[in-house]
């Protein structure tokens, strides 16, 4: 069956730095990858769709990056905020699954 | 505003009771989902539904139904079958039909807890 791997559990990094997040995935080719955010007690929000056929998506300071050959995706948050401080989940197409998600906190 | 609107958002439960969630929304999606989410283990699918009057089971549908009578709507209840219900629970909605490459919108979960 498929599998999502998200690598980090939680990330803190200072304020201004860059934060990149790992989505990995087996068994599966997914026409397209997204990426949601989530604050505590809270249901995720949608930021990002990228399909197979695009190497990169960018939307104001977040960016993702789709390699099927690696059957990985980067999310980036240049100049991070603390305001970014949230978990950050990835999913695959319409599979409907979600990986574990990555706490990510920064620090002033 | 269009949404998807989970009540209520705290819910207590007796041993050996069955409990509904409760969950609509307003921006006229065809595909519903539910979601348990626990500590450290992401969200879990429950059920799924394409289609008013039908539904699937999601990879953890043991000790829980579902009903999808209206477009807008996707009850969940939690029987007493389920051992371990205490859990945030999430409903979402997608347009689905001919449109691909649609995001889901969350509600904003109920927390259920067992007296």
């Amino acid at each position: 069956s498929q599998k999502i791997e998200q690598n980090s559990e939680a990330l803190n990094i200072q304020e201004g730095k860059t934060a990149t997040l790992t989505c990995n995935y087996t068994n599966y080719s997914p026409a397209y990858l997204q990426w949601y955010r989530q604050d505590p007690g809270r249901g995720p929000v949608f930021l990002l769709l990228i399909r197979e056929n695009e190497k990169e998506k960018r939307k104001e300071r977040l960016k993702v990056t789709f390699d099927t050959t690696l059957k990985q995706s980067l999310f980036h948050i240049t100049a991070s905020q603390p305001a970014d401080s949230a978990t950050y989940l990835c999913a695959l197409e319409n599979d409907m699954r979600f990986g574990a998600g990555t706490r990510l906190t920064v620090k002033p | 505003d269009g949404g998807i609107t989970q009540s209520p958002k705290y819910l207590f439960r007796k041993e050996g009771q069955n409990v509904t969630l409760s969950c609509e929304q307003n921006l006229n999606h065809d595909a519903m989902y539910w979601y348990r989410q626990d500590p450290g283990q992401g969200l879990r699918l429950i059920y799924y539904s394409q289609i008013v009057n039908d539904f699937q089971k999601g990879d953890i549908a043991e000790g829980y139904s579902v009903s999808r009578e209206k477009k807008e709507s996707f009850p969940l209840t939690v029987t007493s079958a389920q051992k371990n219900p205490t859990a945030f629970y999430l409903c979402a909605s997608r347009v689905f039909r001919g449109r691909a490459n649609q995001p889901q919108h969350f509600g904003d979960g109920t927390r259920l807890s067992i007296l």
